[in-house]
Protein backbone atom coordinates (compact mmCIF):
# COMPACT_ATOMS: atom_id res chain seq x y z
CA UNK A 1 0.00 0.00 0.00
CA UNK A 2 1.25 3.42 -0.98
CA UNK A 3 2.19 5.51 2.39
CA UNK A 4 3.11 8.76 1.17
CA UNK A 5 0.62 10.28 -1.65
CA UNK A 6 1.06 13.38 -3.40
CA UNK A 7 -1.66 13.81 -5.65
CA UNK A 8 -0.56 16.85 -7.54
CA UNK A 9 1.26 15.01 -10.24
CA UNK A 10 2.29 18.75 -11.54
CA UNK A 11 2.45 22.40 -10.93
CA UNK A 12 3.11 24.74 -13.51
CA UNK A 13 3.39 28.74 -11.92
CA UNK A 14 4.35 32.09 -12.98
CA UNK A 15 7.40 33.21 -11.93
CA UNK A 16 6.77 34.94 -7.93
CA UNK A 17 3.73 33.45 -7.64
CA UNK A 18 3.31 30.93 -4.70
CA UNK A 19 2.71 27.61 -5.29
CA UNK A 20 1.94 24.78 -2.16
CA UNK A 21 2.85 20.89 -2.56
CA UNK A 22 0.76 18.19 -1.17
CA UNK A 23 1.56 15.25 1.27
CA UNK A 24 -0.58 12.83 2.71
CA UNK A 25 1.06 10.12 5.05
CA UNK A 26 -0.23 7.02 6.25
CA UNK A 27 1.37 4.63 9.41
CA UNK A 28 0.38 3.22 12.09
CA UNK A 29 3.79 4.02 14.30
CA UNK A 30 3.44 6.84 16.93
CA UNK A 31 7.48 7.81 16.04
CA UNK A 32 8.35 8.48 12.57
CA UNK A 33 9.80 11.51 10.71
CA UNK A 34 8.67 13.40 7.32
CA UNK A 35 11.12 14.67 5.00
CA UNK A 36 11.21 16.63 1.65
CA UNK A 37 13.82 16.20 -1.04
CA UNK A 38 14.45 18.21 -4.38
CA UNK A 39 15.14 16.73 -7.33
CA UNK A 40 16.25 19.38 -10.02
CA UNK A 41 16.97 18.84 -13.71
CA UNK A 42 20.11 17.54 -13.09
CA UNK A 43 19.14 14.74 -11.48
CA UNK A 44 20.66 14.52 -7.92
CA UNK A 45 18.79 14.66 -4.81
CA UNK A 46 18.57 17.60 -2.27
CA UNK A 47 17.44 17.51 1.24
CA UNK A 48 15.21 20.00 1.90
CA UNK A 49 13.69 19.31 5.59
CA UNK A 50 13.00 16.90 8.20
CA UNK A 51 10.13 16.93 10.71
CA UNK A 52 9.70 14.10 13.86
CA UNK A 53 5.85 13.35 14.41
CA UNK A 54 6.50 15.17 18.05
CA UNK A 55 7.11 18.45 16.35
CA UNK A 56 4.40 19.51 14.75
CA UNK A 57 5.55 23.62 14.87
CA UNK A 58 5.45 25.02 11.62
CA UNK A 59 8.37 26.73 10.08
CA UNK A 60 9.32 29.34 7.53
CA UNK A 61 12.78 29.22 6.08
CA UNK A 62 13.75 31.82 3.74
CA UNK A 63 11.06 31.40 1.37
CA UNK A 64 10.28 27.72 2.16
CA UNK A 65 7.07 27.10 4.61
CA UNK A 66 6.33 23.96 6.04
CA UNK A 67 2.72 22.54 7.47
CA UNK A 68 2.56 19.40 9.66
CA UNK A 69 -0.93 18.84 10.89
CA UNK A 70 -1.14 15.25 12.33
CA UNK A 71 -4.70 15.51 12.68
CA UNK A 72 -4.88 14.85 9.35
CA UNK A 73 -1.89 13.35 8.22
CA UNK A 74 -0.76 16.35 6.06
CA UNK A 75 2.93 17.23 5.68
CA UNK A 76 2.03 19.98 3.20
CA UNK A 77 5.30 22.58 1.36
CA UNK A 78 4.94 25.40 0.39
CA UNK A 79 7.41 27.90 -2.02
CA UNK A 80 6.44 31.67 -1.66
CA UNK A 81 7.50 33.86 -4.56
CA UNK A 82 8.79 31.21 -6.61
CA UNK A 83 11.50 31.58 -8.91
CA UNK A 84 12.40 29.39 -12.21
CA UNK A 85 15.52 27.95 -10.05
CA UNK A 86 12.50 26.52 -8.26
CA UNK A 87 11.76 24.00 -11.31
CA UNK A 88 12.50 20.68 -9.88
CA UNK A 89 10.46 17.31 -8.52
CA UNK A 90 9.53 17.72 -5.29
CA UNK A 91 9.44 14.37 -3.57
CA UNK A 92 7.39 13.70 0.25
CA UNK A 93 9.33 10.84 2.17
CA UNK A 94 8.32 9.43 5.48
CA UNK A 95 10.48 7.10 7.93
CA UNK A 96 9.07 5.25 10.06
CA UNK A 97 10.79 4.60 13.13
CA UNK A 98 9.39 1.73 15.29
CA UNK A 99 8.41 -0.76 12.70
CA UNK A 100 11.04 -3.55 12.26
CA UNK A 101 10.34 -4.49 8.96
CA UNK A 102 10.80 -0.61 8.02
CA UNK A 103 14.23 -0.31 9.63
CA UNK A 104 13.81 3.55 8.81
CA UNK A 105 13.80 3.49 5.31
CA UNK A 106 12.91 6.14 3.38
CA UNK A 107 9.60 6.01 1.69
CA UNK A 108 8.82 8.30 -0.88
CA UNK A 109 6.09 10.11 -3.04
CA UNK A 110 5.59 9.22 -6.23
CA UNK A 111 7.20 13.39 -6.54
CA UNK A 112 5.32 16.26 -8.32
CA UNK A 113 6.56 18.08 -10.74
CA UNK A 114 6.72 22.28 -9.72
CA UNK A 115 7.64 24.09 -13.71
CA UNK A 116 7.86 27.59 -12.79
CA UNK A 117 8.15 30.20 -15.61
CA UNK A 118 9.41 33.39 -16.30
CA UNK B 1 33.77 17.12 3.41
CA UNK B 2 32.75 14.91 0.22
CA UNK B 3 29.66 13.92 0.14
CA UNK B 4 28.48 10.88 -1.35
CA UNK B 5 30.03 9.95 -4.36
CA UNK B 6 28.47 7.48 -6.78
CA UNK B 7 30.19 6.09 -10.13
CA UNK B 8 30.30 5.54 -12.92
CA UNK B 9 27.51 8.62 -13.47
CA UNK B 10 26.14 6.83 -16.48
CA UNK B 11 26.54 3.09 -17.32
CA UNK B 12 25.20 1.35 -20.45
CA UNK B 13 25.09 -2.15 -20.49
CA UNK B 14 23.55 -4.82 -23.43
CA UNK B 15 21.15 -7.01 -21.98
CA UNK B 16 22.93 -10.18 -20.16
CA UNK B 17 25.69 -8.11 -19.39
CA UNK B 18 26.70 -7.34 -15.31
CA UNK B 19 26.68 -4.05 -14.08
CA UNK B 20 28.30 -3.10 -10.92
CA UNK B 21 27.20 0.42 -9.22
CA UNK B 22 29.28 1.94 -6.50
CA UNK B 23 28.52 3.64 -3.74
CA UNK B 24 31.08 6.05 -1.49
CA UNK B 25 29.23 7.01 1.31
CA UNK B 26 30.30 10.87 3.50
CA UNK B 27 33.05 10.43 5.91
CA UNK B 28 32.28 9.08 8.38
CA UNK B 29 28.69 7.30 7.54
CA UNK B 30 28.62 4.03 7.92
CA UNK B 31 25.03 3.16 6.92
CA UNK B 32 24.10 2.84 3.16
CA UNK B 33 21.02 2.55 1.28
CA UNK B 34 20.17 1.85 -1.92
CA UNK B 35 17.15 3.27 -4.23
CA UNK B 36 15.58 2.72 -7.69
CA UNK B 37 13.95 5.41 -9.72
CA UNK B 38 12.01 3.82 -12.92
CA UNK B 39 11.26 6.51 -15.60
CA UNK B 40 8.35 8.35 -14.06
CA UNK B 41 8.74 7.01 -11.09
CA UNK B 42 9.10 7.95 -7.60
CA UNK B 43 12.45 6.61 -5.65
CA UNK B 44 11.78 2.77 -4.35
CA UNK B 45 14.06 1.58 -0.95
CA UNK B 46 16.16 -1.31 -2.14
CA UNK B 47 18.57 -2.48 0.67
CA UNK B 48 20.01 -1.05 3.94
CA UNK B 49 23.51 -1.87 4.52
CA UNK B 50 25.72 -1.29 7.20
CA UNK B 51 29.94 -2.33 7.10
CA UNK B 52 29.85 -6.10 6.35
CA UNK B 53 26.21 -6.52 7.08
CA UNK B 54 22.84 -6.39 5.17
CA UNK B 55 20.42 -4.82 7.68
CA UNK B 56 16.95 -4.50 5.15
CA UNK B 57 17.24 -5.77 1.88
CA UNK B 58 13.36 -6.49 1.49
CA UNK B 59 13.70 -4.14 -1.72
CA UNK B 60 15.59 -6.04 -3.46
CA UNK B 61 14.95 -8.36 -6.85
CA UNK B 62 14.98 -12.05 -5.87
CA UNK B 63 17.00 -12.59 -8.36
CA UNK B 64 19.89 -11.11 -10.07
CA UNK B 65 20.55 -8.21 -7.40
CA UNK B 66 22.59 -8.39 -4.94
CA UNK B 67 24.88 -5.81 -2.85
CA UNK B 68 27.70 -5.34 -0.41
CA UNK B 69 29.51 -2.75 1.73
CA UNK B 70 32.72 -4.58 2.80
CA UNK B 71 34.93 -3.29 5.44
CA UNK B 72 37.13 -1.49 3.13
CA UNK B 73 35.85 0.08 0.17
CA UNK B 74 32.55 1.39 -1.45
CA UNK B 75 29.31 -0.25 -1.25
CA UNK B 76 28.72 -2.23 -4.35
CA UNK B 77 25.01 -2.81 -5.90
CA UNK B 78 25.30 -6.00 -8.40
CA UNK B 79 22.91 -6.14 -11.11
CA UNK B 80 23.93 -9.75 -12.68
CA UNK B 81 22.37 -10.80 -16.95
CA UNK B 82 20.76 -7.38 -16.86
CA UNK B 83 17.60 -6.90 -19.04
CA UNK B 84 15.87 -3.75 -20.43
CA UNK B 85 13.59 -3.46 -17.61
CA UNK B 86 16.79 -2.34 -15.00
CA UNK B 87 17.34 0.33 -16.78
CA UNK B 88 16.89 3.16 -14.34
CA UNK B 89 18.77 5.62 -12.34
CA UNK B 90 20.10 3.76 -8.78
CA UNK B 91 21.09 6.37 -5.94
CA UNK B 92 22.94 5.99 -2.94
CA UNK B 93 22.31 7.33 0.53
CA UNK B 94 24.27 7.20 3.41
CA UNK B 95 23.95 8.54 7.06
CA UNK B 96 25.95 8.62 10.05
CA UNK B 97 23.64 6.85 12.29
CA UNK B 98 21.18 4.64 12.51
CA UNK B 99 18.24 5.30 10.16
CA UNK B 100 15.47 5.03 12.53
CA UNK B 101 16.75 7.58 14.90
CA UNK B 102 15.53 9.52 11.72
CA UNK B 103 18.44 10.93 10.42
CA UNK B 104 18.54 12.03 7.13
CA UNK B 105 20.00 10.61 4.58
CA UNK B 106 22.30 12.02 2.42
CA UNK B 107 21.95 11.29 -1.25
CA UNK B 108 24.27 10.79 -4.07
CA UNK B 109 24.24 11.85 -7.67
CA UNK B 110 23.10 8.81 -8.71
CA UNK B 111 24.31 6.09 -11.70
CA UNK B 112 22.08 6.25 -14.58
CA UNK B 113 21.70 2.71 -15.65
CA UNK B 114 20.99 2.12 -19.35
CA UNK B 115 20.29 -1.53 -20.78
CA UNK B 116 20.16 -1.80 -24.80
Amino acid sequence: AQKVTQAQTEISVVEKEDVTLDCVYETRDTTYYLFWYKQPPSGELVFLIRRNSFDEQNEISGRYSWNFQKSTSSFNFTITASQVVDSAVYFCALSEARTTDSWGKLQFGAGTQVVVTP
Amino acid sequence: NAGVMQNPRHLVRRRGQEARLRCSPMKGHSHVYWYRQLPEEGLKFMVYLQKENIIDESGMPKERFSAEFPKEGPSILRIQQVVRGDSAAYFCASSPFEARQGNEQFFGPGTRLTVL
